[in-house]
């Protein structure tokens, strides 16, 4: 079982439909979380960060962490089709000396 | 503000030959950490650098080594290399030193072939 699962999609949705992305992971240790969007052929844009559990918000985005549940979603309200890519979470734990564990991530099409 | 630089942007190598990807991190940012991106794997942990040295490696062999350099840009080499090392090699670096929040270059494609 990998540490972190991830729904590979694509998720296809309309222009202005909310997207929910999810992760689920198994380490309870996990206490730092982030969601990455990438563009085909381009590197991981960090998107939101959060540590520990609740939620974020920043303009369309909104994180959210259930550490009980062991669940982190990205809510983007509005999609656009610039928002169509590859959408990775990643966490880590105070241990790992800053290693990142990445999601497979989860292909998002937006269409107009 | 400049982001994370790479390069080359592509590299083709045969097995067995060495390949030698450099990055320049944000300035101000001190610590370098580089990912692989292999197709059906992920990104994997391949090394972190702060201050010039290798603080944590991942579960690579010992052929993938790299160094930073004292203006903080590093250097990821890969000796003997083997048609499985084809990936995008990812570099990210972080202000003020250590962070989980870290922020990537557009990557160097390396094919073997």
């Amino acid at each position: 079982q990998k540490e972190v699962e991830q729904d590979p999609g694509p998720l296809s949705v309309p222009e202005g439909a909310i997207v929910s992305l999810n992760c689920t992971y198994s380490n309870s240790a996990f206490q730092y979380f982030m969601w990455y969007r990438q563009y085909s052929r381009k590197g991981p844009e960090l998107l939101m960060y959060t540590y520990s559990s609740g939620n974020k918000e920043d303009g369309r985005f909104t994180a959210q962490v259930d550490k009980s549940s062991k669940y982190i979603s990205l809510f983007i309200r509005d999609s656009q089709p610039s928002d169509s890519a590859t959408y990775l979470c990643a966490m880590s734990n105070r241990d790992s000396s800053y290693k990142l564990i990445f999601g497979s991530g989860t292909r998002l099409l937006v269409r107009p | 503000e400049a982001g994370v630089t790479q390069s080359p942007t592509h590299l083709i190598k045969t097995r067995g030959q060495q390949a030698t990807l450099r990055c320049s991190p944000i300035s101000g940012h001190t610590s370098v950490y580089w990912y692989q991106q292999a197709l059906g794997l992920g990104l994997q942990f391949l090394l972190w650098y702060d201050e010039g040295e290798e603080r944590n490696r991942g579960n690579f062999p010992p052929r993938f080594s790299g160094r930073q350099f004292p203006n903080y840009s590093s250097e990821l080499n890969v000796n003997a290399l083997e048609l499985e090392d084809s990936a995008l090699y990812l570099c990210a670096s972080s202000s003020a030193g250590p962070s989980y929040e870290q922020y990537f270059g557009p990557g160097t494609r390396l094919t073997v072939t």
